[in-house]
């Protein structure tokens, strides 16, 4: 079954306690995404890769940080999460143009 | 900063009604999609609109994207219980379609 897996899907830290969300797509797919959602703010992109070892800035990149060793894995870091990043956060891949397949988030509270 | 303000912001109605939700930026789009979303899931594609006054269908869904690529709308007809949740809109900024923006959104309910 094609599908995007992220890990884990709820997370409670506190405030400078480095983590990763972990993202895994099984359909080959060239490009993948991270955006958080926020009510009132709808889905922001954090960063994006267009390939192994290409990533870049999407629109809300300040403190996090992300990883594209292999194809099917792009992790999203926060080094020193701070409760500013309490969010619902989605990874999302696909190839070219084609649909854009999203995980199933992972919602995360920082205190 | 390419922005994409959507309207409304919240919709409650009966089931069988018709609705129309709206989609408006003041930049060009090269093209816009649709999601819909379900509580605890991340968004589902719907559809994608790519040519000026385009006007998709799929089932009781129709979308249409605005002659100058600037809007889209989403009109449902008939809706029902489960059309009830988040419907975004989303598009490539301009010069490539690595960097997308989603807007807002519309919570849709649809009462039995």
């Amino acid at each position: 079954e094609a599908q995007v897996t992220q890990n884990p899907r709820y997370l409670i830290t506190v405030t400078g306690k480095k983590l990763t969300v972990t993202c895994s797509q099984n359909m080959n797919h060239e490009y993948m995404s991270w955006y958080r959602q926020d009510p009132g703010l709808g889905l922001r992109q954090i960063y994006y890769s267009m390939n192994v070892e290409v990533t870049d800035k999407g629109d809300v990149p300040e403190g996090y940080k992300v990883s594209r060793k292999e194809k099917r894995n792009f992790p999203l870091i926060l080094e020193s999460p701070s409760p500013n990043q309490t969010s619902l956060y989605f990874c999302a891949s696909r190839t070219g143009l084609e649909t854009q397949y999203f995980g199933p988030g992972t919602r995360l509270l920082v205190l | 900063t390419q922005l994409l303000e959507q309207s409304p912001q919240f919709l409650s109605i009966q089931e069988g009604e018709n609705l129309t939700v709206y989609c408006n930026s003041s930049s060009v789009f090269s093209s816009l999609q649709w999601y819909r979303q379900e509580p605890g899931e991340g968004p589902v594609l719907l559809v994608t609109v790519v040519t000026g006054g385009e006007v998709k269908k799929l089932k009781r869904l129709t979308f249409q994207f605005g002659d100058a690529r600037k809007d889209s709308s989403l009109h449902i007809t008939a809706a029902q219980p489960g059309d009830t949740g988040l419907y975004l809109c989303a598009g490539p900024y301009s010069g490539g379609y690595q960097k997308v923006t989603f807007g807002t959104g519309t919570k849709l309910q649809v009462i039995p």
